[in-house]
């Protein structure tokens, strides 16, 4: 299975402040058809999961243009520029080019 | 407004059976993948089963094929996921997903325990 590492795994931030989050697959998530498909999702407590971004750097509609991603390959970020109060939750990336899909541990992101 | 409400969830004993459904809305059902996630407490996410838009070609982690079994009825827009040989391990919020994530249901728990 693709295992996807992600660290830090807590990271407390001041509001105002940017955050960054990083992702690792132990396989390359570029398909032949030249798409990465790496996705990051957000977990606000007691909420199901929300896809922020898609395909390494698309946001999902609504999201804030804050929360940007980036990499290739096998090295992936998800940034936030301006942490905000609501931003407070578990973020995870996901791979869904080799089953099983598989997600990184989880960040959690708090407010310091 | 894409929409996917799941139930079915419940306590049941080790060795059991239970029948997870999630009501599809807001889309093409029957052309999207469909799967379900489970995330057990405090744990982190795990995607389980996954089914194309016709049921031809279904796809299971290892810790649940022969146990799990995922399908779907395109003309009720629902999804299934029949948990057999229940185990402690199996104890988690199981979401039913939208192709990539895209959407997901509110979750449904499942709790293994005598």
């Amino acid at each position: 299975d693709v295992v996807m590492t992600q660290s830090p795994l807590s990271l407390p931030v001041t509001l105002g402040q940017p955050a960054s989050i990083s992702c690792r697959s132990s396989q390359s998530l570029v398909h032949s058809d030249g798409n990465t498909y790496l996705n990051w999702f957000q977990q606000r407590p007691g909420q199901s999961p929300r896809r922020l971004i898609n395909k390494v750097s698309n946001r999902e509609s609504g999201v804030p243009d804050r929360f940007s991603g980036s990499g290739s390959g096998t090295d992936f970020t998800l940034k936030i520029s301006r942490v905000e109060a609501e931003d407070v939750g578990v973020y995870y990336c996901m791979q869904i080019i080799h089953w099983p899909w598989t997600f990184g541990q989880g960040t959690k992101v708090e407010i310091k | 407004e894409v929409q996917l409400v799941d139930s079915g969830g419940g306590l049941v004993q080790p060795g059991g059976s239970l029948r997870l459904s999630c009501a599809a809305s807001g889309f093409t059902f029957s052309t999207s993948l469909m799967g379900w996630v489970r995330q057990a407490p405090g744990k982190g996410l795990e995607w389980v089963a996954k089914i194309n838009g016709d049921g031809s070609e279904k796809n299971y982690v290892d810790s649940v094929k022969g146990r799990f079994t995922i399908s779907r009825d395109n003309a009720r827009n629902s999804l299934y996921l029949q948990i057999d040989t229940l185990k402690a391990e199996d104890t988690a919020v199981y979401y039913c997903a939208r192709g990539w994530a895209a959407a997901w249901g509110q979750g449904t728990l499942v709790t293994v325990s005598s």
